[in-house]
C-alpha cells in the first residue's frame, strides 16, 4: 500500500531559527512528489514539484529536496509569516493519476 | 487566489439530507479532483475527473458521488449524510504538461456540518 508520512508532527521555531521537515513515502511508481502549504480554514496552496532523486528546488526561504525514500523541506530563517501547516503528497499510478497526502508537519514560528 | 472556486462557502445541514456542493477548476484545466479533510483523518482523495471522465477514485464512499460537466465545472453529491461527514471538502485542478499531470490548485473549500 502506497503510504506517505511526515515528521514531525509540529514543530515550534524562534524567528531565524532554521530547521527541516521530512516526508517519508513507500509508494510504487513514483511519478512526482508535491509540496503544498496550508493555512487554517483555506486550501492547500502548491510549492514544488519534484521527480527525480537528486533535485532540488528553492523559492525564498524554502529549498525542497528529494531521494529514492524521502523529501525535506528546508527552511532557512524562517518568519513568523512562515506558520502553517506543510503538506506532502506523491502522485501514484494507481488507475489515473492518484496522489496520496501526508498528515502533514504543523510549524509556528514565533517572534 | 488558486483561479478555482467552490460554492457553498459553508454548509449546514441534517443527518439523512443530500447536499451538492459545486467546483469550477481554473481556465483551462481540464482535471477536478475532490477531497476530504476532517480533523483525524487528514487529506483523504475521493475521485478525479478528466475532461467529462471518471479517472481515479480514491475513498469515496457510496453514499458519495460525483460529476464533470460539458463546461468542466463539477459537482460532488453527498447523500444520506452522517455525522461523520462534516468536514471541509476540497476541490482542485489541474492540467496537463509535457504528458504528465502537473501540480494540483485547490479551491478555498466548502465547511459541511451535519447536525
Amino acid at each position: 500500500e502506497d503510504q506517505v508520512t511526515q515528521s514531525p508532527e509540529a514543530l515550534r521555531l524562534q524567528e531565524g531559527e532554521s530547521s527541516s521537515l521530512n516526508c517519508s513515502y513507500t509508494v510504487s511508481g513514483l511519478r512526482g512528489l508535491f509540496w503544498y502549504r496550508q493555512d487554517p480554514g483555506k486550501g492547500p496552496e502548491f510549492l514544488f514539484t519534484l521527480y527525480s532523486a537528486g533535485e532540488e528546488k528553492e523559492k525564498e526561504r524554502l529549498k525542497a529536496t528529494l531521494t529514492k525514500k524521502e523529501s525535506f523541506l528546508h527552511i532557512t530563517a524562517p518568519k513568523p509569516e512562515d506558520s502553517a501547516t506543510y503538506l506532502c503528497a506523491v502522485q501514484v499510478p494507481m488507475g489515473g493519476q492518484n496522489f496520496v497526502f501526508g498528515p502533514g508537519t504543523r510549524l509556528s514560528v514565533l517572534p | 487566489d488558486s483561479g478555482v472556486t467552490q460554492t457553498p462557502k459553508h454548509l449546514i445541514t441534517a443527518t439523512g439530507q443530500r447536499v451538492t456542493l459545486r467546483c469550477s477548476p481554473r481556465s483551462g484545466d481540464l482535471s477536478v479532483y475532490w477531497y476530504q479533510q476532517s480533523l483525524d483523518q487528514g487529506l483523504q482523495f475521493l475521485i478525479q475527473y478528466y475532461n467529462g471522465e471518471e479517472r481515479a477514485k480514491g475513498n469515496i464512499l457510496e453514499r458519495f458521488s460525483a460529476q464533470q460537466f460539458p463546461d468542466l465545472h463539477s459537482e460532488l453529491n453527498l447523500s444520506s449524510l452522517e455525522l461523520g461527514d462534516s468536514a471541509l471538502y476540497f476541490c482542485a485542478s489541474s492540467g496537463l504538461q509535457g504528458g504528465s499531470y502537473n501540480e494540483q490548485f485547490f479551491g478555498p473549500g466548502t465547511r459541511l456540518t451535519v447536525l
